[in-house]
C-alpha cells in the first residue's frame, strides 16, 4: 500500500498570502495524484488531477505541480473561501487507492 | 447536472450489516468507477472499493473479506454493504463517481454509528 504523508498538518495563513501544501509519496505514483478540498459538512472536491492539471471550474489560483514521490498544491493568493482541509489522493497503484492525511489550511 | 444521492440506515449494532445505497442523476451509467469512500477522525479517508458498470469490482483488501459492492444499471444505482461491524466500521461514508481525472462527483455522506 502506497502511503502518503502530508505536511505540515496545519499551516496559518492570512488572506492574500501564498500557500503551499506538500504531499510526499511511499513509493512512486508517477504523476496519478489528484488534489481535493475539503469544508466541515461537505464532501471532498476534486481540484487537481494528474498532479498538475485543474478540475473543471477550479479558480487559476489553484496550482499543481510534482512527480514520482513529491508533490505540491499552490494557492497563489488566499481567498477566505480557501480555508479548508486538504487532501492528496493516488490512483497510481492499488488495491487500494490511498489518501494523504490532510492538511488543514486555517486563518491566521 | 450530475448528482449523487445515497441513503441507508444510519445506526447499526455490532455484528449487523451495513446496507447504503447510491443513485446516480444526470450521468451515463457506464465508463465509470462507482466508488465508495469512509472518514473517520483517526484514519481519515479510506477507500474501500469500486463497481464499474459491467460489474467488474475492486476491493481495498483490509476490508475485502466484509464488502460487497453491488450495482443495479436499471436503476442507476449502486450499493455498499458490510457485514460484522466493529465501532471501528463507525464512519462517514461516501459515494463518488470515479474517472480517470479521479472522484468527481460525490454523494452528500451518510453517517453510520455502529453502538450496543
Amino acid at each position: 500500500e502506497i502511503v502518503l504523508t502530508q505536511s505540515p498538518a496545519t499551516l496559518s495563513l492570512s488572506p492574500g498570502e501564498r500557500a503551499t501544501l506538500s504531499c510526499r509519496a511511499s513509493q512512486s505514483v508517477s504523476r496519478d495524484l489528484g488534489w481535493y478540498q475539503q469544508k466541515p459538512g461537505q464532501a471532498p472536491r476534486l481540484l487537481i488531477y494528474d498532479a498538475s492539471n485543474r478540475a473543471t471550474g477550479v479558480p487559476a489560483r489553484f496550482s499543481g505541480s510534482g512527480s514520482g514521490t513529491e508533490f505540491t498544491l499552490t494557492i497563489s493568493s488566499l481567498e477566505p473561501e480557501d480555508f479548508a482541509v486538504y487532501y492528496c489522493h493516488q490512483r497510481s497503484n492499488w488495491p487500494p487507492y490511498t489518501f494523504g492525511q490532510g492538511t488543514k489550511l486555517d486563518i491566521k | 447536472q450530475v448528482q449523487l444521492q445515497q441513503w441507508g440506515a444510519g445506526l447499526l449494532k455490532p455484528w449487523e450489516t451495513l446496507s447504503l445505497t447510491c443513485g446516480v442523476y444526470g450521468e451515463s451509467f457506464s465508463g465509470y468507477f462507482w466508488t465508495w469512500i469512509r472518514q473517520t477522525p483517526g484514519k481519515g479517508l479510506e477507500w474501500i472499493g469500486e463497481i464499474q458498470h459491467s460489474g467488474s469490482t475492486n476491493y481495498n483488501p483490509s476490508l475485502k473479506s466484509r464488502v460487497i459492492i453491488s450495482i443495479d444499471t436499471s436503476k442507476n444505482q449502486f450499493s455498499l454493504k458490510v457485514n460484522s461491524l466493529t465501532a471501528a466500521d463507525t464512519a462517514v461514508y461516501f459515494c463518488a463517481e470515479g474517472t480517470y481525472r479521479g472522484l468527481e462527483y460525490w454523494g452528500q455522506g451518510t453517517l453510520v454509528t455502529v453502538s450496543s
